[in-house]
């Protein structure tokens, strides 16, 4: 069974605070991937990596950075938070080719910025 | 702009009912178009896919139907029980992103 987890479950910081949100994956997946989820919106892309330190932004990169320094692992970055990032982040992961369209979620940080 | 266009947004339906979720796209180069249901406090997890070579895809109570055409797909729930009370996310795959549809919000009652 592929498991995906992140680090909190919920998270309150300040604005201006660096936050960090890990995921880890356990099924030697090549890439993971980091949305977030508002009302209305659906998921949105932030960035991607299709292998270890590798990262390829998604829709709505600014804000946030991203680190991949081994496969198992990928953080998202706040670099100084602000109040319109308060949302549900998810973190995901997919196989390589062939079976690269599956994606398996992790359950969510609910990250709420004051 | 959103790739791909859900609706309804949320949608009640009894027990028994069929209950079908519409999305659409523009971007002819989308090669695969998942769904994925989502309960509360959980991550989306995938329900069920189709790729655009397809006209439909049926798995136990759920259907994708895929029109090419008119760059629309639909997924029905026959036989709609209060156990798939979820949100439901289309989306589309292209060049490694996948670009989800804005949720329906589905409540079956009993």
């Amino acid at each position: 069974d592929v498991k995906v987890t992140q680090s909190s479950r919920y998270l309150v910081k300040r604005t201006g605070e660096k936050v960090f949100l890990e995921c880890v994956q356990d099924m030697d997946h090549e890439n993971m991937f980091w949305y977030r989820q508002d009302p209305g919106l659906g998921l949105r892309l932030i960035y991607f990596s299709y292998d270890v330190k590798m990262k390829e932004k998604g829709d709505i990169p600014e804000g946030y950075s991203v680190s991949r320094e081994k496969k198992e692992r990928f953080s998202l970055i706040l670099e100084s938070a602000s109040t319109n990032q308060t949302s549900m982040y998810l973190c995901a992961s997919s196989p390589g080719p062939p079976a690269l369209y599956e994606q398996y979620f992790g359950p969510g940080t609910r990250l709420t910025v004051t | 702009q959103q790739q791909v266009k859900q609706s309804p947004q949320s949608l009640i339906v009894q027990k028994g009912g069929i209950s079908i979720i519409n999305c659409a796209y523009e971007n002819t180069a989308f090669d695969y178009f998942p769904w994925y249901q989502q309960f509360p406090g959980k991550g989306p997890a995938l329900l069920i896919a189709i790729r655009p070579d397809v006209s439909e895809k049926k798995e136990g109570r759920f259907t994708i139907s895929f029109n090419k055409s008119a760059k629309q797909f639909s997924l029905h729930i026959m036989d709609s029980q209060p156990g798939d009370s979820a949100t439901y996310f289309c989306a589309a795959y292209n060049f490694n992103k996948f670009y989800f549809g804005s949720g329906t919000k589905l409540n079956v009652k009993p």
